[in-house]
């Protein structure tokens, strides 16, 4: 059984452009949960989507967005970004069990 | 406000001895606690998990401990062999199937061969 996929796994942009990462998680799975990874700051929870709908949302500024689509794959755009946001960006899904989350590699984003 | 603290950034154990990884938290709501182990490079796996409702829960090697008039819980790892060496990371959820996990900055736990 695959693992939950992320892309990309690395990618460097510039203050003031757009990121979209991609999550394919693991088949069967309809929830799918994003989270920042920082040093010192541990994973910070995103956002959390199922079904298409978002359930859940953390405390980032309105620049950090996600959608989920029919086939549960997700995707989060971060715009006009800024220094403070490059970090790991894992994506996890999870179908039962409460935190049992499986997580992707992560996208690590650098930005300059 | 970091709501679960991990206060050990780092801890080195000898081979076959115990490791105990600890965490605090502060929100009196949180009633689920999971650990995660991270390797470098891999996405954080789940490890082991305590419901408010026990202090204790074992799998293997590993136990996790609670104790919800101190806020803490604690992860044993007996004996603690080289392959556990990564960053462990301490989690809670306010409720059971809530998807929103609260996490702590981790403890790099290297054992010494």
């Amino acid at each position: 059984k695959a693992g939950v996929t992320q892309t990309p796994r690395y990618l460097i942009k510039t203050r003031g452009q757009q990121v979209t990462l991609s999550c394919s998680p693991i088949s069967g799975h309809r929830s799918v949960s994003w989270y920042q990874q920082t040093p010192g700051q541990g994973l910070q929870f995103l956002f959390e989507y199922f079904s298409e709908t978002q359930r859940n949302k953390g405390n980032f500024p309105g620049r950090f967005s996600g959608r989920q689509f029919s086939n549960s794959r997700s995707e989060m755009n971060v715009s006009t970004l800024e220094l403070g946001d490059s970090a790991l960006y894992l994506c996890a899904s999870n179908t039962m069990g409460p935190g049992e989350l499986f997580f992707g590699e992560g996208s690590r984003l650098t930005v300059l | 406000d970091q709501q679960v603290k991990q206060n050990s950034p780092s801890l080195s154990v000898q081979e076959g001895r115990i490791s105990i990884l600890n965490c605090d938290y502060t929100n009196s709501m949180f009633d689920y606690f999971l650990w995660y182990k991270k390797y470098p490079a891999e996405g954080p796996t789940f490890l082991i998990s305590i419901s408010s409702i026990k202090d204790k829960n074992e799998d293997g090697r590993f136990t996790v401990f609670l104790n919800k008039s101190a806020k803490h819980l604690s992860l044993h790892i007996v004996p603690s062999q080289p392959g556990d060496s990564a960053v462990y990371f301490c989690a809670a959820s306010v409720d059971f199937g809530n998807e929103k996990l609260t996490f702590g900055t981790g403890t790099r736990l290297t054992i010494i061969p």
